[in-house]
């Protein structure tokens, strides 16, 4: 059975870093393309970042570029969202996702539970 | 630009047919989508995914009142013989190399 655990979410004050991690179970971590998703408050699901299976192709939402990194251990079967300089607007509940397909872009098929980040002075 | 549009409400009677509708930006209309589910207070579920040439191919579980298909630019989401448990935000969602897009979503309302 496929498991996507996140953590590291908490209440930080804007300006501050924060990383979440997710541990991943379940499958061949290594043959998949991972991401970070976050959904603010009541609003719908929002893209935040992916990272191909092999690390070599990585993108971001024009609204974390610049401020997030996204990273995996394929060793530890994690992936991990490095987030600096985060603003009010980064509030939100995070979600690791997994593809459907090995190796090639695919759509989402799983979702972790997701952490939540509060971004509040 | 890569983008997905979603109507933002859609509403149908308890075992009434609804069906909705995601539709591609100009210039990807052979893009594939998927559709994912989100009931009230929970995480999302992956449906289905949906390709250009109308076939789908369903998530695991996925009960068979939920099926896909496609007309040009537009891909569907039909779900038949509507719950009070299909009640949820339905988000369509695309990829490409080192990118995903979502659409807004359309928050079903079964009446």
């Amino acid at each position: 059975e496929v498991q996507l655990v996140e953590s590291g979410g908490d209440l930080v004050q804007p300006g501050r870093s924060l990383r979440l991690s997710c541990a991943a179970s379940g499958f061949t971590f290594n043959d998949y393309d991972m991401h970070w998703v976050r959904q603010a408050p009541g609003k719908g699901l929002e893209w935040v970042s992916t990272i191909s299976w092999h690390s070599g192709n990585i993108g971001y939402a024009d609204s974390v570029k610049g401020r997030f990194t996204i990273s995996r251990d394929n060793a530890k079967n994690s992936l991990y969202l490095q987030m600096n300089s985060v603003r009010p607007e980064d509030t939100a509940l995070y979600y690791c996702a997994k593809d459907s397909d090995i190796v090639v872009p695919s759509p989402i098929e799983h979702w972790g539970q997701g952490t939540p980040v509060t971004v509040s002075s | 630009q890569l983008a997905l549009t979603q109507s933002p409400s859609a509403s149908a009677s308890l075992g009434a047919s609804v069906k909705l509708t995601c539709t591609l930006s100009s210039g990807h209309s052979d893009y594939a989508i998927a559709w994912h589910q989100q009931q009230p207070e929970k995480g999302p579920r992956y449906l289905m995914k949906v390709s250009s040439d109308g076939s789908h191919i369903k998530g695991d579980g996925i009960p068979d009142r939920f099926s896909g298909s496609s007309s040009g630019a537009e891909r569907y989401l039909t779900i038949s013989s509507l719950q009070s448990e299909d009640e949820a935000d339905y988000y369509c969602q695309t990829w490409g190399t080192g990118i995903r897009v979502f659409g807004g979503g359309t928050k079903l309302t079964v009446l």
